[in-house]
C-alpha cells in the first residue's frame, strides 16, 4: 500500500525558513515524478511544485518561484520542499502527492498534509 | 496560465437526487483533466481522471464527460458519503498546473 507522510510543518516568523520532508513507501519512488500541493484555511487546493523521477526537471507556481526548491533523494525514498523568505499567505497545509502514472499526470495518492503558519 | 472555473460555487441536493458539476476551462487542456473529493480534515481523494476513466475503486455513480473545454462530473444518485468539495484539475503538457476552485455538495 503507498504511503506518504509530511513532516516538517509548524510556526514561523515571515522571512524565516521551513523545510518540508515527505517519506513515501509502497510503490518504486524513483520511478515517478512528485509534487506539492497546499490548501490555505478554507480555501481551495494550490499547485506548488513538481520534480521529475530522477531529480529534474522542476518547476514551481509563480506564487513560490525564488522562494522555495524542491528536492528528493531516491536513495532514501524522500521529497523535500525547502521554503525561505516565507509570507503570511504562504500559510497552508502543504500535501505530497504522487501520480498515478510516470511522466506527468494526475495524482492518485495524497499524503496527510503538514501545516506551515507564518506568523510573529 | 490555464484557468479552470467551476460551478456551481455550491449544490444542495437531496440523498438519491442526480448531481452535475461543471468544470471549464480557458484553453484547450485535450482530456487531461482530472477530478477530486475532498471531504473535511481529508487530503483529496482521486475520482476521475483523463475526463472521464474513473479511478481504482470509484463506484460506478460518478462519471466525468467532456466536450471541448466544458468537463462534467455526474453524480448518479447522491449518497450521504458523497457530500463534500469537489475540484476539478488540469495536467495538459508541463506544470505548473491549476485547480478550480472547488464546488460544494452539501445536504439539501
Amino acid at each position: 500500500e503507498v504511503h506518504l507522510v509530511e513532516s516538517g510543518g509548524g510556526l514561523v516568523e515571515p522571512g524565516g525558513f521551513r523545510r518540508l520532508s515527505c517519506s513515501a513507501s509502497g510503490f518504486t519512488f524513483s520511478t515517478y515524478a512528485m509534487h506539492w500541493v497546499r490548501q490555505a484555511p478554507g480555501k481551495g487546493l494550490e499547485y506548488v511544485s513538481g520534480i521529475g523521477d530522477k531529480g529534474v526537471p522542476t518547476y514551481y507556481a509563480d506564487s513560490v518561484k525564488g522562494r522555495f526548491i524542491i528536492s528528493r533523494d531516491n536513495s532514501e525514498n524522500s521529497l523535500y520542499l525547502e521554503m525561505t523568505s516565507l509570507r503570511p499567505d504562504d500559510t497552508a497545509v502543504y500535501y505530497c502527492v504522487k501520480e498515478r502514472v510516470t511522466d506527468w499526470y494526475d495524482f492518485d495518492c495524497w499524503g496527510q498534509g503538514t501545516l506551515v503558519t507564518v506568523s510573529s | 496560465e490555464v484557468i479552470l472555473t467551476q460551478s456551481p460555487a455550491t449544490l444542495s441536493v437531496s440523498p438519491g437526487e442526480r448531481a452535475t458539476l461543471s468544470c471549464r476551462a480557458s484553453q484547450s487542456v485535450r482530456n487531461h483533466l482530472a477530478w477530486y473529493q475532498q471531504k473535511p480534515g481529508q487530503a483529496p481523494r482521486l475520482l476521475i481522471y483523463e475526463a472521464s476513466v474513473r479511478a481504482t475503486d470509484i463506484p460506478a455513480r460518478f462519471s466525468g464527460s467532456a466536450s471541448g473545454t466544458d468537463f462534467t462530473l455526474t453524480i448518479s444518485s447522491l449518497q450521504s458519503e458523497d457530500f463534500a468539495v469537489y475540484y476539478c484539475q488540469h495536467y495538459n503538457q508541463r506544470p505548473p498546473w491549476t485547480f478550480g476552485q472547488g464546488t460544494k455538495v452539501e445536504i439539501k
